[in-house]
């Protein structure tokens, strides 16, 4: 089964850590870029960060760079994000999500259905 | 950092034309993408590179690019399409993606 899941959201005091984790199945995970978004309560969609198919490159939005790391290991067909210095602002449904790939005019675009991070004291 | 704005809302009646669009300085050297949310669901990409639809995607969704705008269009909107859209893209590097500010889109 193609899919992507989610795990490792929770509630936690303002100033922890927290990592989430994304399982991959149904495709060959280490041939795509991947993604997590998140989505506060009511509010838009944010990107969060990337990692290349082979892990070399990453890069972060402006608002969790130096507090957040995406991680991936493809000999498990994992995704992984290490949330530390975690704010109220960080509240959201986090989604793990494959980068787009377009072959032979077929487009590759996959979705989890997220887990929720909630930083209260 | 770089942002692509669109306008919070559109309302249609059933059978009209949505017209959504998207606002950005880098749209002009890359690809738009547009997701279709309804509440509750994950994003659904509806738009890839600007202007081709995914299979299954009806033929009524429809991508255009101009200079700095990118525009989703929603010809004889069904009540079925009420959700919330969003651009996608990336910045000049491509290394950083952005979603665009969301637009509501209300068919009643």
């Amino acid at each position: 089964q193609v899919q992507l899941v989610e795990s490792g959201g929770g509630v936690v005091q303002p100033g922890r850590s927290l990592r989430l984790s994304c399982a991959a199945s149904g495709f060959a995970f280490d041939s795509y870029g991947m993604h997590w978004v998140r989505q506060a309560p009511g509010k838009g969609l944010e990107w969060v960060a990337v990692i290349w198919y082979d892990g070399r490159n990453k890069y972060y939005a402006d608002s969790v760079k130096g507090r957040f790391t995406i991680s991936r290991d493809n000999s498990k067909n994992t995704l992984d994000l290490q949330m530390n210095s975690l704010r109220a602002e960080d509240t959201a449904l986090y989604y793990c999500a494959t980068n787009i790939v377009v072959v032979g005019g077929n487009v590759f675009d996959l979705w989890g259905q997220g887990t929720m991070v909630t930083v209260s004291s | 950092s770089y942002e692509l704005t669109q306008p919070p809302s559109v309302s249609v009646s059933p059978g009209q034309t949505a017209r959504i669009t998207c606002s950005g300085d880098a749209l002009p050297k890359k690809s738009a993408y547009w997701y279709q949310q309804k509440s509750g669901q994950a994003p659904v990409l509806v738009i890839y590179e600007d202007t081709k639809r995914p299979s299954g995607i009806p033929e009524r969704f429809f991508g255009s690019t101009s200079g700095t705008m990118a525009t989703l269009t929603i010809s004889g909107a069904q009540v079925e399409d009420e959700a919330d859209y969003y651009c996608y893209s990336t910045d000049s590097s491509g290394n950083s993606y952005v979603f665009g500010t969301g637009t509501k889109v209300t068919v009643l």
